[in-house]
């Protein structure tokens, strides 16, 4: 099993639409999650943190869930410049990769 | 916004040679990191470092090597190019926990 799993996509969806993207993860002793966002052939950017009380950053919400190994984000009236790859994020402190995993990304394509 | 530099953003070099990739920040951070990412494919961690003197080899067998001498600073040399080195290599720093990334180097070996 890969230690942190994405549906890789792509989403198609329309402008205005809410989208979500889903995320599992391995290792029970996580600590620190994240969801980065990677325009093509750009660098990942960290777009919000996750906390296992849920949190929201204007139109996007990230939920953890720890019993399960879950991790969520939720896009609501997605626009045309949400067009990117979401790559989930996972720390383990002091683990052997330097702490952070990231996912293989899902991709998101908003279309007018 | 983290302030993290990479030089040169673009090389195309010949098989054979000797090239150093630079990364610096200006944050102070003390980890700092390396990465392989091939176009549409996951970042794969080659070097990191915790620190000044630090440096330890990720899950990507590489023929590079680092170096962390300054905090600031965290070269990548890669002895001898080869064609299968083409790639885009991204390096990172953390004050804590997250990352933030320069804009990367798209190398090419010819």
């Amino acid at each position: 099993r890969k230690e942190v799993e994405q549906d890789p996509g792509p989403f198609n969806v329309p402008e205005g639409a809410t989208v979500a993207f889903n995320c599992t993860y391995s290792n029970s002793a996580s600590q620190s999650f994240f969801w980065y966002r990677q325009d093509c052939r750009k660098e990942p950017k960290l777009l919000m943190s996750v906390y296992s009380s849920g949190n929201e950053d204007g139109r996007f919400t990230a939920q953890l869930n720890r019993a399960s190994q879950y991790i969520s984000l939720l896009i609501r009236d997605s626009k045309l410049s949400d067009s990117a790859t979401y790559l989930c994020v996972v720390n383990i402190e002091g683990g052997s990769q330097g702490n952070l995993i990231f996912g293989k990304g899902t991709k998101l394509s908003v279309k007018p | 916004e983290a302030d993290i530099y990479q030089t040169p953003r673009y090389l195309v070099i010949g098989t054979g040679k000797k090239i150093t990739l630079e990364c610096s920040q200006t944050m102070g951070h003390d980890k700092m990191y390396w990465y392989q990412q091939d176009p549409g494919m996951e970042l794969h961690l080659i070097h990191y470092s915790y620190g000044v003197n630090s440096t330890e080899k990720g899950d990507l067998s590489s023929e590079s090597t680092v170096s962390r001498i300054r905090t600031e600073h965290f070269p990548l040399t890669l002895e001898s190019a080869r064609p299968s080195h083409t790639s885009q290599y991204l390096c990172a720093s953390s004050p804590s926990y997250e990352q933030y990334f320069g804009p990367g180097t798209r190398l090419t070996v010819t």
